[in-house]
């Protein structure tokens, strides 16, 4: 158990619809990352949040967006869904978001556009 | 953008042998790491090599790391049928904290 969460695990929706997915860090860790994961797009940097506010961002589209909250959770909100975003989320967190610390990855959203 | 690329992008082996998989990225780093992912399930960090290093080593796990020709290897010694997963190097770049993977290997011992 890596002590992070991510819910729920698994989500099944229409095209177009907004569905948001939720992580909880592990105690301590301040620093929280997204990857999607697709089977032709290997896992993909979408956005990294340290202490509430945006440090990195990757390849988000502009239908997603994100945020953590004071609490450190974050979540991550994907509007007017397309096929394709059909796909595996994952949340990491880390200590302090600086390089050469180790994340530690939720078990996944699996997430399906149908 | 993917930063690591893996190869090969899948192996084959029988228990016992010894698998190795490479890693190449485009940019200067500061670390790199090696993560495995069982099917389907989180990515679970092996071993983290800093850009100062040349070699580490983690019980059956010896990793490299070339600095000139931007690319690390991960090598499994005596692997077991419970090593099938995929592998993933991870990279933060020089100017950047973000964590940036390659699409992996996917590895299968055979008992």
């Amino acid at each position: 158990d890596s002590g992070v969460t991510q819910t729920p695990k698994h989500l099944i929706t229409a095209t177009g619809q907004r569905v948001t997915l939720r992580c909880s860090p592990r105690s301590g860790d301040l620093s929280v990352y997204w990857y999607q994961q697709s089977l032709d797009q290997g896992l993909q940097f979408l956005i990294q949040y340290y202490n509430g506010e945006e440090r990195a961002k990757g390849n988000i589209l502009e239908r997603f967006s994100a945020q953590q909250f004071p609490d450190l959770h974050s979540e991550l909100n994907l509007s007017s869904l397309e096929l394709g975003d059909s796909a595996l989320y994952f949340c990491a967190s880390s200590v302090d978001g600086t390089g050469g610390e180790k994340l530690f990855f939720g078990s996944g959203t699996q997430l399906s556009v149908l | 953008s993917q930063q690591g690329e893996e190869d090969p992008q899948a192996l084959s082996i029988q228990e016992g042998e010894n698998a190795t998989m490479n890693c190449s990225y485009k940019t200067s780093i500061n670390n790199l790491q090696w993560y495995r992912q069982n099917s389907g399930r989180g990515l679970v960090h092996l071993i983290l090599i800093r850009s100062n290093e040349r070699e580490k080593h983690s019980g059956r796990l010896r990793v490299t790391l070339d600095t000139s020709k931007k690319s690390s290897s991960l090598l499994i010694t005596a692997s077991r049928a419970a090593d099938t997963a995929s592998y993933f190097c991870a990279t933060d770049l020089y100017n950047n904290n973000d964590m940036r993977f390659g699409a992996g290997t996917r590895l299968t011992v055979k008992p």
